[in-house]
């Protein structure tokens, strides 16, 4: 069964500090991965996309990774700031409808000054 | 800005209203969808348009309606809705897989409430 799975469910750090969120999939076969940020009420805004052959990716503070064999990833967030208060959700497009995207259940990241 | 725009931004119907939803995008995108999200929750899969065709119904209720006139167009057509219907809609589009790497662009959300 095609799944995405993200952890932590919620999570509340300083500003300034440093986070790091994880998505693990299960969907087959793979064509990229994407973390989305979603302010409350608005639609998401894609952060970054991570295809088959790509490692590491950065834009800005968030820097993505991503593990093929182990098909995980992980969204790293620098140095954070109150704007980062938000839902990061991991999306997942592939198995064999290829207009089908899999979400994951969001990571509530609260940021506190 | 989201370059996939949604109107109205906020419905209020009652259960026997007939009303629409409407999105639009000029990217060229040839396959549109359209996503419910309840609160706390991701958004939830309802309809996608590839090459303005239904490909992908997935089990909605009759009473939500889509309908894709052309390739910029994407409307949702509501009717005898329930209060538990009330939810942020999402219109999305991207590029089908074989043209690119298929970010899907969201609108902006209508918000939906059914009295």
């Amino acid at each position: 069964k095609n799944q995405v799975e993200q952890s932590p469910q919620s999570l509340i750090i300083l500003e300034g500090k440093n986070c790091t969120l994880q998505c693990n999939y299960t969907v087959s076969p793979f064509s990229n991965l994407r973390w989305y940020k979603q302010d409350t009420g608005r639609g998401p805004v894609s952060l970054t996309i991570m295809t088959f052959s790509e490692n590491t990716k950065s834009n800005g503070r968030y820097t993505a990774t991503l593990d093929a064999d182990t098909k995980q990833s992980s969204l790293h967030i620098t140095a954070s700031q109150l704007s980062d208060s938000a839902s990061y959700i991991c999306v997942v497009r592939g198995g064999y409808n290829f207009n089908k995207f899999y979400f994951g259940s969001g990571t509530k990241l609260n940021v506190k000054p | 800005d989201t370059e996939v725009t949604q109107t109205p931004k906020h419905l209020v119907m009652g259960m026997t209203n007939k009303k629409s939803l409407k999105c639009e995008q000029h990217m060229g995108h040839r396959a549109m969808y359209w996503y419910k999200q309840k609160a706390k929750k991701p958004p939830e899969l309802m309809f996608v348009y590839s090459y303005e065709k239904l490909s992908i119904n997935e089990s909605v209720p009759s009473r939500f309606s889509p309908e894709c006139p052309n390739s910029s167009l994407l409307n949702l057509h509501l009717h005898a809705l329930q209060p538990e219907d009330s939810a942020l809609y999402l219109c999305a589009s991207s590029q089908v897989l074989e043209r690119g790497t298929g970010e899907l662009f969201f609108g902006e959300g209508s918000r939906l409430t059914v009295l």
